[in-house]
């Protein structure tokens, strides 16, 4: 079975700092690929996914972006966070099939 | 538009007692896949369950068990004989096959409470 390792788990980051987040899936091949940003008490929106490396689709308009340099790698970046980026960001992968595996999230905080 | 309701925002229980999750869904697609995540306070979201538009038969697993009904839109989740154990927020889904499962919808989540 797949595993994801994300990092880091907590970041405290001032306005208008650029921002990294890795994401790392082991126990499988060319996954499918997905960013979902959970803000404080709502549910999982979608940001990104990926179906391959170098292929990136945008779900909303941000000043976030997400990078694939391997099958088994997702970063999501910004070059400037905002107060409204704060949030909990998961990684999430599916081998070819339905069902999420999800990483233990990145709780970011933008201060 | 693919839309999923869990009109519960939070429940609070005892331990021992029966709790049911609502999850109401909308979708145009004929095939499609419906989810239920918990999310511990840790935070990992855990995948419970997946069913397919197709299978309407009602599983059980444990305590946990699901209701699902295309006649009104619902994939309900019940635990049995809650446990503090079970407080976390829970998530229901949907997936369309037309989108290859790539845009799965989340619903806002049922917290749920089970105190000892």
């Amino acid at each position: 079975s797949q595993t994801i390792h994300q990092w880091p788990a907590t970041l405290v980051q001032p306005v208008g700092s650029p921002l990294s987040l890795e994401c790392t899936v082991e126990g499988t091949s060319n996954p499918n690929l997905y960013w979902y940003r959970q803000a404080a008490g709502r549910g999982l929106q979608l940001l990104f996914y990926s179906v391959g490396i170098g292929q990136i689709s945008s779900e909303v308009p941000q000043n976030l972006s997400a990078s694939r340099p391997q099958d088994r790698q997702f970063i999501l970046s910004s070059k400037k966070l905002l107060l409204s980026d704060s949030g909990f960001y998961l990684c999430a992968c599916t081998p070819r099939t339905y069902g999420y595996t999800f990483g233990s999230g990145t709780r970011l905080t933008v201060v | 538009a693919q839309k999923v309701t869990q009109a519960q925002t939070e429940i609070s229980v005892v331990e021992k007692e029966d709790v049911t999750l609502d999850c109401v869904y909308e979708t145009r697609d004929t095939t499609y896949y419906l989810f239920w995540y918990k999310q511990p306070p840790s935070g990992e979201l855990v995948f419970l369950i997946r069913r397919n538009s197709f299978d309407e038969q009602n599983e059980i697993s444990g305590r946990y068990s699901w209701n699902f009904q295309k006649s009104t839109s619902s994939f309900n989740f019940t635990i049995t004989a809650s446990q503090v154990v079970d407080s976390a927020v829970y998530f229901c889904a949907l997936s369309e096959a037309r989108t290859g499962g790539f845009k799965t919808i989340f619903g806002a989540g049922t917290r749920l409470f089970v105190k000892a």
